[in-house]
């Protein structure tokens, strides 16, 4: 079945580092993919998405492409702040069904001033 | 901006009760779903509902769970009798149309001794 992997947490970088967190997927089909935020007492938040291989997602300075050859992606973002710390989540959709996302398990990102 | 609101943030339960999880989703969405987190695993899909029937339910929503939109405002998980492993997050969501981006809940965290 459908499933993503993202890397495993904590992260922990100090304000204005580059930030990557890894994810790759398994899926038949053209999935579409997400980056999901949680950030602490809050809900899930959509941050990006891309529907197609190639296309980026960008949100708040935070970037990931759609690399079907490597099934992947990655979520970056150049300079992270404090106001970053958050849960970041990535997700796939099929065609068809945007609302039934399987989810990787989430890395839990912190930021030191 | 409108916000997806969930009540109880946290609920403890003794197992073999029944509880119910309420959703306020936002007014003029039409697309209803639930999704559960067990502690250190991924976010899963449970079910989605539409028109005031189920649409799509996961292998995980067997008989013991129940759905309802009550009224105009609510929507509800009902666990009729409740399991040690039924302990975890659960996020409710919405969407004004089936494949526009879903606006999460902060969950509720359900707790069964």
């Amino acid at each position: 079945g459908d499933s993503v992997t993202q890397m495993e947490g904590p992260v922990t970088l100090s304000e204005e580092a580059f930030l990557t967190i890894n994810c790759t997927y398994t899926a038949t089909g053209y999935p579409s993919l997400f980056w999901y935020v949680q950030y602490p007492g809050e809900g899930l938040q959509l941050l990006l998405k891309a529907t197609k291989a190639d296309d980026k997602g960008s949100n708040k300075g935070f970037e990931a492409t759609y690399r079907k050859e490597t099934t992947s992606f990655h979520l970056e973002k150049g300079s992270v702040q404090v106001s970053d710390s958050a849960v970041y989540f990535c997700a796939l959709s099929k065609v068809g069904s945007n609302y039934k996302l399987t989810f990787g398990k989430g890395t839990l990102l912190t930021v030191n001033p | 901006e409108p916000e997806v609101t969930q009540t109880p943030s946290h609920q403890v339960t003794q197992m073999g009760q029944e509880v119910i999880l309420r959703c306020v989703p936002i007014s003029n969405h039409l697309y209803f779903y639930w999704y559960r987190q067990i502690l250190g695993q991924k976010v899963e899909f449970l079910v989605s509902f539409y028109n005031n029937e189920i649409s799509e339910k996961s292998e995980i929503f067997d008989d013991q769970f129940s759905v309802e939109r009550p009224d105009g405002s609510n929507f509800t998980l009902k666990i009729r009798s409740t399991k040690l492993e039924d302990s975890a997050m659960y996020f409710c969501a919405s969407s004004d149309l089936e494949d526009s981006p879903l606006h999460f809940g902060n969950g509720t965290r359900l707790t069964v001794t």
